[in-house]
């Protein structure tokens, strides 16, 4: 079982349309959780790090559930700009990350 | 402003010939990374150092070469006992459970 997992895609989402990610995760001691997003051919970019409480920002919205370990990322009102691979990512507490291997949006106009 | 730079950007490397993919920040992190990022595949880690003149392997290691002289810079070292390094290298900073600060990056390419 790999450590992090994502469904790969794509999602193909038409403009404002609410669309979710899912993570899985298998190490129970993971201790920080963040979403990247990724353009193509372009470097990964913090999106928002994820809190235990669940977190906002904007149309964004992570969570949490560490009972069945796993992650999400919420996005309301899909943008054109939007479209992006979502990279989850993992840490066990040290300085390493996990980076799961992303899920591919496409906001169709 | 504060930020970390890869260069070159592109770089083409004949094979059998070692080459040298720098990384610089001044964002004042502890802690440097090197990944390796293959067509529609996850993010590899090759290296990650915490503290200066000190460094780990990661995940892939094999055919590659880091030193950490200076906080500052993290330069890696593809040497010519990496098998398949034609990729997209990523390097990365991160203060303590923080998110990772990314580097814009460098395609490498075996001609």
């Amino acid at each position: 079982r790999k450590e992090v997992e994502q469904d790969p895609g794509p999602f193909n989402v038409p403009e404002g349309a609410t669309v979710a990610f899912n993570c899985t995760y298998s190490n129970s001691a993971s201790q920080s959780f963040f979403w990247y997003r990724q353009d193509c051919r372009k470097e990964p970019k913090l999106l928002m790090s994820v809190y235990s409480s669940g977190n906002e920002d904007g149309r964004f919205t992570a969570q949490l559930n560490r009972a069945s370990q796993y992650i999400s990322l919420l996005i309301r009102d899909s943008k054109l700009s939007d479209s992006a691979t979502y990279l989850c990512v993992v840490s066990p507490g040290t300085y390493k990350y996990i980076f799961g291997t992303g899920t591919r949006l496409k906001v169709l106009a | 402003d504060g930020g970390i730079t890869q260069s070159p950007k592109y770089l083409f490397r004949k094979e059998g010939q070692n080459v040298t993919l720098s990384c610089e920040q001044n964002l004042n992190h502890d802690a440097m990374y090197w990944y390796r990022q293959d067509p529609g595949q996850g993010l590899r880690l090759i290296y990650y150092s915490q503290i200066v003149n000190d460094f780990q392997k990661g995940d892939i290691a094999e055919g590659y070469s880091v030193s950490r002289e200076k906080k500052e810079s993290f330069p890696l070292t593809v040497t010519s006992a990496q098998k398949n390094p034609t990729a997209f290298y990523l390097c990365a900073s991160s203060p303590l459970n923080s998110g990772y600060t990314f580097g814009s990056g460098t395609r490498l390419t075996v001609v």
